[in-house]
């Protein structure tokens, strides 16, 4: 109950196109979803995150879509740089109690110019 | 710059030694978290420390063990080590629950 299983495990976008990456959960306990960019040799830095009270959020290039029904959410990149290639994880965790993360496997996405 | 600090980079040692590794939380925040990142594994929770007192537990194996200090500092003890521990252990502040965590460059732990 505490996995988060993320799709694909890596994809290849052309520039300008749109990526997009897939999470969904199991546990209803989770109230917080945030996504993480990780490059080689750095630590995962926060992206873009939402709450179940809305169904979707938008940063810039980024949105987030949940469907808290069908307990799934998803990242969308619109017109991908090749400046975006780098692993995306999609996580989750309960604001009640420690909060800690838990990770999909995470995506390997290449943008080609 | 995320503000965590991990040290060392890199960490080279033998099968059943014992390493230490260090974490610098963000200035002001409160909160230290321990994650190990695997290929086989992804990343998985450890250990979270909160003002200095432990706050959760996840898959952390009894040989590892870790601390916050009164600076809020915070260390990760690995004990007689496996081939299998080998990976790269991230560390990561927040204010405290609930509330963005930041990660550190981690550390990158190779048993040989």
């Amino acid at each position: 109950q505490q996995q988060v299983k993320q799709s694909p495990q890596s994809l290849i976008v052309q520039k300008g196109g749109i990526s997009i990456i897939n999470c969904a959960y199991e546990n209803t306990a989770f109230d917080y979803f945030p996504w993480y960019q990780q490059f080689p040799g750095k630590g995962p830095a926060l992206l873009i995150a939402i709450r179940p009270d809305v169904s979707e959020k938008k940063e810039g290039r980024f949105t987030i879509s949940f469907n808290k029904s069908a307990k799934q959410f998803s990242l969308h990149i619109m017109d991908s740089q090749p400046g975006d290639s780098a692993t995306y994880f999609c996580a989750a965790s309960a604001i009640q109690g420690a909060q800690k993360l838990v990770f999909g496997q995470g995506t390997r996405l290449t943008i080609n110019p | 710059d995320s503000g965590v600090t991990q040290t060392p980079k890199h960490l080279i040692t033998a099968t059943g030694q014992r390493v230490t590794l260090r974490c610098s939380p963000r200035s002001g925040d409160l909160s230290v978290y321990w994650y190990q990142q695997s290929l086989d594994q992804g990343l998985q929770f450890l250990i979270q420390y909160y003002n200095g007192e432990e706050r959760a537990k996840g898959n952390i194996l009894e040989r590892f063990s870790a601390q916050q200090f009164p600076d809020l500092h915070s260390e990760l003890n690995l004990s007689s080590l496996e081939l299998g521990d080998s990976a790269l252990y991230f560390c990561a502040s927040s204010l405290g629950p609930p509330s963005i965590q930041y990660f550190g460059a981690g550390t990158r732990l190779s048993v040989l």
